[in-house]
């Protein structure tokens, strides 16, 4: 199983709003990771879990709160967000964080977030 | 620091024709090289990587890709395109102090039929 699972495929929510998203691999990978991907722009790294700690945090504002509840879950709380958080956000799996094999990472298809 | 250029924003190929997408990075050591593809509203595939070794890639959906050293280049080429290869292609370089993957701003492919 190579997939990485993200749920919900849409989101909208309004600016005052908490939601959530998830992202699920069974690949036995032990490092995840979250990205913003604006239209017609490369994914920005927002945040890495590497064996379920923190470890990258990329000066993301803190209305996008991540949680890692175990080494196959990834979430993504969202809370007071603004407009122009509305993007595609992509979780990705590697196996490992350490180098090379941090570097080949598997992503899922994504949630499009609009904040209205 | 580490950087990725691609330099051609579109590229259009008719169906059948030999593809080439351009790739350059800036980096000191030996580098981690990957592209990725990304349909419409999806997220992003690996094609092909490469860490060492053999500087001919052969990756998935026909897809290759070349090192060369002298030219700081990870060109993706593919002999026959099909219309189902319209996409974004990301080419990224693997940050050598981190997990992190710096990627090129993209190059998108269209295909004539």
């Amino acid at each position: 199983d190579t997939e990485v699972t993200q749920t919900p495929k849409h989101l909208v929510m309004g600016m005052t709003n908490k939601k959530s998203l998830k992202c699920e691999q069974h690949m036995g990978h032990r490092a995840m990771y979250w990205y913003k991907q604006k239209a017609k722009k490369p994914p920005e790294l927002m945040f890495v879990y590497s064996y379920e700690k923190l470890s990258i945090n990329e000066s993301v504002p803190s209305r996008f709160s991540p949680e890692c509840p175990n080494s196959s879950l990834l979430n993504l709380h969202l809370h007071a967000l603004q407009p122009e958080d509305s993007a595609l956000y992509l979780c990705a799996s590697s196996q490992g964080s350490g180098l090379p094999k941090g570097h080949e990472q598997y992503f899922g298809p994504g949630t499009r977030l609009t904040v209205t | 620091a580490q950087s990725v250029t691609q330099p051609d924003i579109h590229i259009t190929v008719s169906e059948g024709a030999s593809l080439e997408l351009r790739c350059n990075y800036s980096y000191g050591a030996t580098p981690y090289l990957f592209w990725y593809v990304q349909s419409p509203g999806q997220g992003l595939q690996l094609l092909l990587k490469y860490f060492s070794g053999d500087t001919l890639v052969q990756g998935i959906k026909g897809f290759e890709a070349e090192f060369k050293r002298s030219q700081s280049s990870f060109n993706l080429r593919k002999p026959s395109v099909h219309w189902s290869d319209a996409a974004e292609y990301f080419c990224a370089v693997g940050d050598s102090s981190a997990s992190k993957i710096i990627f090129g701003s993209g190059t998108r492919l269209s295909i004539r039929p």
